[in-house]
């Protein structure tokens, strides 16, 4: 399985919504990534996992909240978002962060809408 | 600040022509250099470099990176419609990636 899959496809939320987005992929990656990316624009990275610990934060604001139940699976939290906030939300795992930090395989996405 | 800057920003060819993409960076700590194609969603991986000189094929794609001049390209030939997305650049450095801004290619018939 050479896959990283992301659930939900497409996310309408209000300002007041809490939701989360799922990550999940199986081959025994150990590091996983959140980027942001708005149209016409390259990945903005959110989020670092190394072994399951958060091992980097770009600064995102704390109403994006990561978590990383265990090495498959990467989520992320979603409360009080703001209209900017809308964007294609991609996940990626790499073998390791140090070495393959490079190889990242990315998942379809997540398509989310703030209103 | 780690940099990438790709060119051109965007590209229209017709289908069978040739071209190429270019992708310089200034970044500390270099580990490799990556290429990877955005249709509608995800990235897709295309090539990873770390060695200078070392041309990567993969069919009608290949690529090479100067670590001297610190520059890549990315050539395609006897491109197809299918070829139309954005392609980005990538530069791993440390535990990140930081992505140019990407070159849109539309290949018309």
């Amino acid at each position: 399985d050479t896959e990283v899959t992301q659930t939900p496809k497409h996310l309408v939320m209000g300002m007041t919504n809490k939701k989360s987005l799922k990550c999940e992929q199986h081959m025994g990656h150990r590091a996983m990534y959140w980027y942001k990316q708005k149209a016409k624009k390259p990945p903005e990275l959110m989020f670092v996992y190394s072994y399951e610990k958060l091992s980097i934060n770009e600064s995102v604001p704390s109403r994006f909240s990561p978590e990383c139940p265990n090495s498959s699976l990467l989520n992320l939290h979603l409360h009080a978002l703001q209209p900017e906030d809308s964007a294609l939300y991609l996940c990626a795992s790499s073998q390791d962060v140090l070495r393959r930090a490079g190889e990242q395989f990315f998942g379809p996405g997540t398509r989310l809408t703030v209103l | 600040e780690d940099k990438v800057v790709q060119s051109p920003l965007s590209l229209v060819v017709h289908e069978g022509d040739t071209v190429t993409l270019n992708c310089s960076y200034e970044v500390t700590n270099f580990r490799s250099l990556l290429w990877y194609k955005q249709e509608k969603k995800a990235p897709t991986f295309l090539f990873m470099l770390t060695s200078s000189g070392i041309e990567k094929k993969s069919g009608r794609l290949s690529s090479i990176l100067d670590k001297k001049e610190l520059f890549s390209i990315l050539n395609i030939t006897a491109t197809q419609t299918g070829d139309s997305a954005i392609y980005l650049c990538a530069v791993s450095a440390g535990n990140m990636l930081t992505f140019g801004g990407g070159t849109r290619l539309m290949v018309k018939p």
